[in-house]
Formats: C-alpha cells, sequence, structure tokens
C-alpha cells in the first residue's frame, strides 16, 4: 500500500500569511494526488485535483506542486475563512490513502 | 445539479448489521467508479471501498471480508453492506464519486454501541 505522510499536522497563522503544507508519498504516484479541505461539521471539499489544477470555482489562492513523492498546497494569502483541515489523498494504486490532514488555526 | 444522499446509518449493537445506499443524480451514473469514505468523530479520512463501473469491488485490508460493496445501475445506487460491526466502526460513511473522488455527499452516521 502506498502511504501518504503529511506535515504538519497543525499550525497557526494570521491573515494574510502564505502557509505551506507538505504530502509525502512513501513510492512514487505519479501526479494522482488530491487535496480538499474541511471544515468543522462539513463535507470535505476537492481543492486541487492531480497534484495541480485546481477545481473550478476553487479561489486562485489556493496551489498545488509536485510530482512522484513530494507535494505540496499552498495558501498565498490565509483568508479567514480558510481556517479548516486539510488532507491530500493519493489515487495512484489502491487502496486511496488520505494523509493524517493539517489544522489551520488562527494565530 | 450533481448530487449524491446516503441512508441507512444509525445505531446499532457490536456485530450487528447495517447496509448504507448511496443515489445519485445529476451525471451518468455507470460512467464512474463510486467509494465510500468513513471518518470517526475528531478522525482523519478513511478510504472503506470502492467499486469499478464494471461492478468490481476493491477493499482495504482492514475491511476483512466484512464489508461488501455494490451497485444498481438502474437505480443509480451504491450501496454497502457493513457486518459484525464494531465500536470501532462509528463513524460518519460518505459516498464519493470516483477515483478522484471529486463530487461527496452529506453523509450518514453510523453508531457502533451497546
Amino acid at each position: 500500500d502506498i502511504q501518504m505522510t503529511q506535515s504538519p499536522s497543525s499550525l497557526s497563522a494570521s491573515v494574510g500569511d502564505r502557509v505551506t503544507i507538505t504530502c509525502r508519498a512513501s513510492q512514487g504516484i505519479r501526479n494522482d494526488l488530491g487535496w480538499y479541505q474541511q471544515k468543522p461539521g462539513k463535507v470535505p471539499n476537492r481543492l486541487i485535483y492531480a497534484a495541480s489544477t485546481l477545481h473550478s470555482g476553487v479561489p486562485s489562492r489556493f496551489s498545488g506542486s509536485g510530482f512522484g513523492t513530494e507535494f505540496t498546497l499552498t495558501i498565498s494569502s490565509l483568508q479567514p475563512e480558510d481556517f479548516a483541515t486539510y488532507y491530500c489523498v493519493q489515487h495512484h494504486s489502491y487502496p486511496p490513502f488520505f494523509g493524517g490532514g493539517t489544522r489551520v488555526e488562527i494565530k | 445539479e450533481v448530487q449524491l444522499v446516503e441512508s441507512g446509518g444509525g445505531l446499532v449493537q457490536p456485530g450487528g448489521s447495517l447496509r448504507l445506499s448511496c443515489a445519485a443524480s445529476g451525471f451518468t451514473f455507470s460512467s464512474y467508479d463510486m467509494h465510500w469514505v468513513r471518518q470517526g468523530t475528531g478522525k482523519g479520512l478513511e478510504w472503506v471501498s470502492g467499486v469499478g463501473v464494471d461492478g468490481d469491488p476493491y477493499y482495504p485490508d482492514s475491511a476483512q471480508g466484512r464489508f461488501i460493496i455494490s451497485r444498481e445501475n438502474a437505480k443509480n445506487s451504491v450501496y454497502l453492506q457493513m457486518n459484525s460491526l464494531r465500536a470501532g466502526d462509528t463513524a460518519v460513511y460518505y459516498c464519493v464519486r470516483s477515483y478522484g473522488m471529486d463530487v461527496w455527499g452529506q453523509g450518514t452516521t453510523v453508531t457502533v454501541s451497546s
């Protein structure tokens, strides 16, 4: 199975900050990776697919990069509505595996 | 509008069974593989099972034969039969479209407790 290690598990940031979250795959997954945002009590929403393609309607301050084993989600200027938990998931091979999540909190 | 609506969750005793259903609308259901993902309270996301367009099922090792996924294209529906339920299966269960997980239902809550 391909495992995903996500870091950090939590971070504190201020509105306007640049935030970076990383996911590392235990083996190469090409660009078969998605990023999701989940707010408390809500359904996860896809932000990015194919590692770097923005899902329809997602603000351009979100971006993704990476290929193979190292992937990054960047929020260029954190907004109040971005405080949430973020997950990566690999869908290169079964079973799909989610990272452990990164909780982004207000500093 | 693309929509997935889950049903069938509830309270069940350890060792019991439940059958979850997911009704899809707004897209050509038969053209997509479908999945179930769960989330325990305060925990992360965990893939539970998937079914291909041809009906082939996929499971993680942890399912250990307790869960059975199926689909019925004529009814635009996917099902998850869960047997020998344990406390650790307590979670919100989401129905999800495609391996790329682009569309999620609102979830149905399963509580396993005596």
